[in-house]
Formats: structure tokens, sequence, C-alpha cells
């Protein structure tokens, strides 16, 4: 059956430092790949999205890979800050349907 | 402002009583999607409509239906509410489905059925 999975539930980093973040496949066969950002008792925020023949995407501070051997992408938030505390979200979009991760809260410590 | 409305934001509700959570939509968007999320789950798809009178089910949909009459419009209906359907509801549009099309979420609505 098909399976996402994110590194944990939660991380905890310090400010300024880069937090990566994992969401790791299988059974799937993604053409795209989303990350969102939900932040507590709001509806998540769509970030960035990787096509399966990219290998990376930068949008500011952020960073993601795709790597459709591994069955895996890395989030990364560079430069880290309080502001950026929240739970995140992958997504796995094989234009049929989205499928979601069920997410890593991440926490930057001041 | 571009957004996804959903109404009622909280509901406490008994098992039996029908109920409906309303979605609506300023983008003229075409798919429109509800999902469940639930602790250690992630967001689960409950139905879909890819236009106006065109739905479909997701993973989850027992005990659940909805409706298309207007393209903005995509309510939630729970004719016989029971406690599994306890859970924070996200109503979700995009431009279409598929081709990377990012989804706009709704703030949520947290059921609590008794």
């Amino acid at each position: 059956s098909q399976k996402i999975e994110q590194n944990s539930e939660a991380l905890n980093i310090q400010e300024g430092k880069t937090a990566t973040l994992t969401c790791n496949y299988t059974n799937y066969s993604p053409a795209y790949l989303q990350w969102y950002r939900q932040d507590p008792g709001r509806g998540p925020v769509f970030l960035l999205l990787i096509r399966e023949n990219e290998k990376e995407k930068r949008k500011e501070r952020l960073k993601v890979t795709f790597d459709t051997t591994l069955k895996q992408s890395l989030f990364h938030i560079t430069a880290s800050q309080p502001a950026d505390s929240a739970t995140y979200l992958c997504a796995l979009d094989n234009n049929n349907d989205m499928r979601f991760g069920a997410g890593t809260r991440l926490t930057v410590k001041p | 402002e571009a957004q996804v409305t959903q109404n009622p934001r909280y509901l406490i509700t008994v098992t039996g009583k029908k109920l409906t959570v309303t979605c609506s939509q300023n983008m003229n968007h075409e798919y429109m999607s509800w999902y469940r999320q639930d602790p250690g789950l992630g967001l689960r798809q409950i139905y879909y409509s890819m236009n106006v009178e065109v739905t479909d089910k997701g993973d989850v949909p027992e005990g659940y239906k909805v409706s298309r009459k207007e393209k903005r419009n995509f309510p939630l209906i729970l004719e016989s509410p029971s406690p599994n359907q306890t859970s924070l509801y996200f109503c979700a549009s995009s431009l279409s489905q598929g081709v990377g099309q990012p989804q706009h979420f709704g703030d949520g609505t947290r059921l609590s059925i008794l």
C-alpha cells in the first residue's frame, strides 16, 4: 500500500541553524511533490513545489530536493528563526490524487 | 482577498443529529476537496469535486455526503454523525486537479460528536 513517512513527529533546533525535514514514500510515483506549512488552528499553506525531473528548488531560505530513486524529498530551512516554528507537511501528487504525510512539528528555539 | 471559507469553525453536537459544514471559495477554482486530519494520520481525503455536479469518493468517504451545485460552494454533510467522526476538517480548492496545482485550504472546522 502507499505510504508517506515524515522523519519524525517533532524536531527541535536552535535559532540560526539549518532545519532538515525528510519525506519518504513507497508504492507511489509522484509527478510533483509539494511542501506546506501549518500553524496551530490554521489550514496548511503552500510553500514550494518540485517536479519529478527536478533535483532541487529554492525559494529564499527554503530548499527542497527530490530524489525519485531514493523515493525521498528533503526540505531545508536555512538560518532558521523562531517564526519558522510550525508543522510542515509534504504532499505527493501523481496527477490523479494528492496524498499528504502526517507532518513534522518544527520548533526553533531562540 | 483570495480565500476558502469554512463554517462553523467549531461544533459540538450529539450522535445522529444531521449537520452541514459549508465551504466557499472566491478564486473560481474548479477543483474542491474535503479532508479530515487526525493525530498521526495526516490529511485524509473524504470527497472531491473536479467541477460543478461532479463529485467522487476519496479515501474515507463512509458517513459523509457532498454536493457541488455551484462552482464556489462545496458543503460537507454528515447525515447521522457518530463519535468516530470527531476530527478536524479542512476544505481545499485548486485551479484544477493534478499538474502540480497547489491547494488552498480553509482554516478548518473542529467537530466533536458526543
